[in-house]
């Protein structure tokens, strides 16, 4: 079975500010797609990143980075210099790499962003 | 047609009537998914279509829910006999072979 746990319920930040979202992941599958998703208030996702399990190779994406460490089956998130836009709720999501690509999700972490 | 699209928006049902919901996918995506979410809690599996098949079913979709989705195209997810449990958001997201999934903006379900 695959879960994924993001242990931060919520952040409260200051614009300007880098934040940095953590997910922890358990899979048995030795291949995979980690994601992240945004869902401002709005309520429709907005699918941001996605890693390929065979890849570690950390990125940046504008303000988007993430770091991605399978040794410690990590896919951390990071938004540099935050705006009030950010706000939303980010969620980490997991799939296998072949077959049906089912989302497994976080319970999400509530990101606010004060102006 | 830029993105999925859902129908209705919001529903309010008191428990025990049926409910249907519309997801219009992506023009050309052949996989389709629904998922459930409930306040406070990340989007969970329910089942998923590749073109017209039902290929896969989560245990939470009890004998009360049903989907389908006719001519691989549009897709319908009933609930018979709705129960306050049912209340959620249900979200329709759909694909293009790859893992990548657009999603549409949810039908919100109160069920009083």
């Amino acid at each position: 079975a695959q879960k994924v746990t993001q242990a931060q319920t919520e952040i409260s930040v200051v614009e300007k500010e880098d934040v940095t979202l953590d997910c922890v992941y358990e899979t048995r599958d030795t291949t995979y797609y980690l994601f992240w998703y945004k869902q401002p208030p709005s309520g429709e996702l907005v699918f941001l990143i996605r890693r390929n399990s065979f890849d570690e190779q950390n990125e940046i994406s504008g303000r988007y980075s993430w770091n991605f460490q399978k040794s410690t089956s990590s896919f951390n998130f990071t938004i540099t210099a935050s705006q009030v836009v950010d706000s939303a709720v980010y969620f980490c999501a997991l799939s296998e790499a072949m077959g049906d690509y089912k989302l497994s999700f976080g319970a999400g972490t509530t990101v606010t962003v004060r102006a | 047609d830029t993105g999925v699209s859902q129908d209705p928006r919001h529903k309010i049902t008191k428990r025990g009537q049926n409910v249907t919901f519309r997801c219009d996918p992506i023009s050309e995506h052949n996989r389709l998914y629904w998922y459930r979410q409930t306040l406070g809690q990340g989007p969970e599996f329910l089942t998923y279509f590749q073109n017209e098949a039902q290929l896969e079913k989560s245990r939470l979709l009890s004998d009360r829910f049903s989907a389908e989705r006719p001519k691989g195209s549009f897709s319908t997810l009933e609930i018979q006999r709705t129960e306050q449990g049912d209340s959620a958001m249900y979200l329709c997201a759909s694909s293009l072979w790859g893992p990548e999934q657009y999603f549409g903006p949810g039908t919100r379900l109160t069920v009083t």
